[in-house]
């Protein structure tokens, strides 16, 4: 059974600060995607990685896949309350790529 | 343009009740998942559909639970005789990929959240 895990778990810090969570698995996924998921919606995809050592950015979000494809991070960039929600990574692998597992999440809470 | 639509968004249920939860793909996407979001969890995949095909079930806890998608549109996610850990958000994606290797976007619903008492 292939695992991602998330950390941290709870992360609550001021507007204007900078942040990374992080997306760990000891599997090798073949693509990875971040996700946004707000109360009572379902999760929205942010980016999709797909080669080792990629680098991605969104605005002020960075989103970086780890060279052997197990890892990723999520950076943002002087945070904003409206970028509060659970962040969510997922991965898809080999010939079952719909098949997405999913971390637990980081629950990010910005205060203004 | 509409995106995926779950229906009901709340349902209580008493324990031992069936229920069934709706799912409104976007018009013209040919895959269609199901996914469980347990409480301080992410979301745990249920069961695939291509078309009105189920290529993967593998994901259903038991076999109390049942989807279908008979025209390759919307789908239904049954369950019988709920039970209190049945208890879940259950959230229906859908993608435009046409095989199983491939990978497109989901597109996720808000979800119905099951209360099972």
């Amino acid at each position: 059974t292939q695992l991602l895990e998330q950390s941290p778990q709870f992360l609550s810090i001021q507007e204007g600060e900078n942040l990374t969570v992080y997306c760990n698995s000891s599997s090798v996924f073949s693509s990875l995607q971040w996700y946004r998921q707000e109360p009572g919606e379902g999760p929205v995809l942010l980016v999709t990685v797909v080669t080792g050592g990629e680098v991605k950015k969104l605005k002020r979000l960075t989103f970086q896949f780890g060279d052997a494809r197990k890892d990723s991070s999520l950076h943002i960039t002087a945070a904003q309350p409206g970028d509060t929600g659970l962040y969510l990574c997922a991965g898809g692998s080999g010939g079952s790529n719909y098949k997405l597992t999913f971390g637990k999440g980081t629950l990010l809470t910005v205060n203004p | 343009g509409a995106g995926v639509s779950q229906s009901p968004r709340y349902k209580v249920a008493k324990r031992g009740q069936d229920v069934a939860l709706r799912c409104d793909p976007i018009s013209g996407h040919v895959s269609l998942f199901w996914y469980q979001q347990a409480l301080g969890q992410g979301p745990e995949f249920l069961t695939y559909f291509q078309n009105e095909a189920q290529l993967d079930k593998s994901g259903l806890p038991s076999d109390r639970f049942f989807a279908e998608r008979p025209e390759g549109s919307v789908s239904t996610l049954k369950i019988q005789r709920t039970q209190q850990e049945d208890s879940a958000v259950y959230l229906c994606a859908s993608s435009l990929a046409r095989n199983r290797g491939s990978y497109n976007e989901q597109f996720f619903g808000p979800g119905t959240r099951l209360t099972v008492l």
